[in-house]
C-alpha cells in the first residue's frame, strides 16, 4: 500500500519561498501514475497546485504558475513543492497525493499546515 | 477550466436517514471522469467513488454514485454517525487542471 508524507518548515515570511517534499513508501514514482499537490486554506475548500510525472512532465493551475515547480527525485522516490513570493493567502493545508494512472487521487498525505507569517 | 458546483452547500439529517448530494459541471465531463471524496475535519480527504459509480476499495456500499454528463449524485443510502463531514467532487475529464467543488458538508441533523 502506498504511503506519502509530506514534509518542510511550518512558517515562511512573506515574500518568501515555501518548500515541501513528499516521500513515497510501499512503491515506486516511476509508475504511470501522476504525483499531484493540492491545498486548503483554512476553512476553505480544495484547491490543485500541480502535479509531475516521473519523467519530468508538469502541469500547474494556472493561477499559480508563474510562482510554482514541481521536481521529482527518483532517485529518493519522492517530489517536491516550491511556491515563491508567498503571501498570507498562501497559508493552508498542503497535501500530496498520488493521481492513479493520472485520473483519481486515490492516495493522500497526511497533510502539512504551512504559515506564511512575520 | 471545467467549473463544478455543489448543492446544497449544508445539508441537516439524522442517523439513518438517507442523503442526496449534488455535483454539476459548466461542462461535459465525458466517459464520467467525475471522483467524490469524503474529508472529516483534521484529516486528509478520501476517495469514495471514481469513475462516476465506482466504489473505491473498502468503502462501504451505502455509499453510491451515479450521474453523466453534467449532472452527478453521490447517494448515501442510511446515514452512519462516521458519514457525517464534508464531500467533495473532483472531475478529470479535461485536466489540467483538475478542478474540485466547494464541498457539501453534511451535518446532524
Amino acid at each position: 500500500q502506498v504511503q506519502l508524507q509530506e514534509s518542510g518548515p511550518g512558517l515562511v515570511k512573506p515574500s518568501g519561498t515555501l518548500s515541501l517534499t513528499c516521500a513515497v513508501s510501499g512503491g515506486s514514482i516511476s509508475t504511470s501514475d501522476w504525483w499531484s499537490w493540492v491545498r486548503q486554506p483554512p476553512g476553505k475548500g480544495l484547491e490543485w497546485v500541480g502535479e509531475i510525472y516521473h519523467g519530468g512532465n508538469t502541469n500547474y493551475n494556472s493561477s499559480l504558475k508563474s510562482r510554482v515547480t514541481i521536481s521529482v527525485d527518483k532517485s529518493k522516490n519522492q517530489f517536491s513543492l516550491r511556491l515563491t513570493s508567498v503571501t498570507a493567502a498562501d497559508t493552508a493545508v498542503y497535501y500530496c497525493a498520488k493521481a492513479d494512472r493520472g485520473r483519481y487521487l486515490d492516495y493522500w498525505g497526511q497533510g502539512t499546515l504551512i504559515t506564511v507569517s512575520s | 477550466e471545467i467549473v463544478l458546483t455543489q448543492s446544497p452547500g449544508t445539508l441537516s439529517l439524522s442517523p439513518g436517514e438517507r442523503a442526496t448530494l449534488s455535483c454539476r459541471a459548466s461542462q461535459s465531463v465525458s466517459s464520467s471522469y467525475l471522483a467524490w471524496y469524503q474529508q472529516k475535519p483534521g484529516q486528509a480527504p478520501r476517495l469514495l467513488i471514481y469513475g462516476a459509480s465506482s466504489r473505491a476499495t473498502g468503502i462501504p456500499d451505502r455509499f453510491s454514485g451515479s450521474g453523466s454528463g453534467t449532472d452527478f449524485t453521490l447517494t448515501i443510502s442510511s446515514l452512519q454517525s462516521e458519514d457525517f463531514a464534508v464531500y467533495y467532487c473532483q472531475q478529470y475529464n479535461n485536466w489540467p487542471p483538475r478542478t474540485f467543488g466547494q464541498g457539501t458538508k453534511l451535518e446532524i441533523k
